[in-house]
């Protein structure tokens, strides 16, 4: 079955200590990138790749870093979690970047106290 | 600066009829346009898409209407069931030659159709 999937799916954190959500694919696509859904806001882009080591800023990167070692594993890093993190991030994977539909994994909720 | 936006986060249908979603954008390098829809615990589902050259596609129950003068597109679903319950984000693609490109999400709009 052709997926995005993302883990963990729930995570209550502390200021300060460094997490990976994990994002992985499932149908050889090229591009993958990381949102993030806040109430009011919609889906902001924070980091995407378009290849194997290949990346790049969204519109909110600030507080994130990302990698692209493999073709199918997209994973997010924060190094120092602070509130103002506390989202639900959705990966999301796509055979070209632009006009192709992008397919996305449940959603990750992360809660920074 | 919001360049696509939904300026209705909610609106209630009856089953039968026809739901309208809007949205407005403000970059006209947009070269495509797209729904999602979302229901809750679950990402975000590819719906229908548009380009920029055409003004309408028609996929069974849904049609996307784009009108570039006005810098604005619509969804209809006609006619509305319950299951279309859930939140629909218009997003617009923006192609950066060889840097990628990038997809702009609005705020979404919770639609209730209810029976």
């Amino acid at each position: 079955e052709a997926q995005v999937t993302q883990n963990p799916r729930y995570l209550i954190t502390v200021t300060g200590k460094k997490l990976t959500v994990t994002c992985s694919q499932n149908m050889n696509h090229e591009y993958m990138s990381w949102y993030r859904q806040d109430p009011g806001l919609g889906l902001r882009q924070i980091y995407y790749s378009m290849n194997v080591e290949v990346t790049d800023k969204g519109d909110v990167p600030e507080g994130y870093k990302v990698s692209r070692k493999e073709k199918r594993n997209f994973p997010l890093i924060l190094e120092s979690p602070s509130p103002n993190q506390t989202s639900l991030y959705f990966c999301a994977s796509s055979l070209r970047t632009g006009g192709n539909e992008q397919y996305f994994g449940p959603g990750t909720r992360l809660t920074v106290t | 600066d919001q360049q696509v936006k939904q300026n209705s986060p909610s609106l209630s249908v009856q089953e039968g009829r026809i739901s309208i979603l809007n949205c407005d954008y403000t970059n006209s390098m947009f070269d495509y346009f797209l729904w999602y829809k979302k229901y809750p615990a679950e990402g975000p589902t590819f719906l229908i898409s548009i380009s920029s050259i055409k003004d309408k596609n028609e996929d069974g129950r849904f049609t996307v209407f784009l009108n570039k003068s006005a810098k604005h597109l619509s969804l209809h679903i006609v006619p509305s069931q319950p299951g279309d319950s859930a939140v629909y984000f218009c997003a617009a693609s923006l192609i950066y030659y060889n840097q990628g490109g990038k997809l702009i999400f609005g705020q979404g709009t919770e639609l209730s159709v209810k029976p």
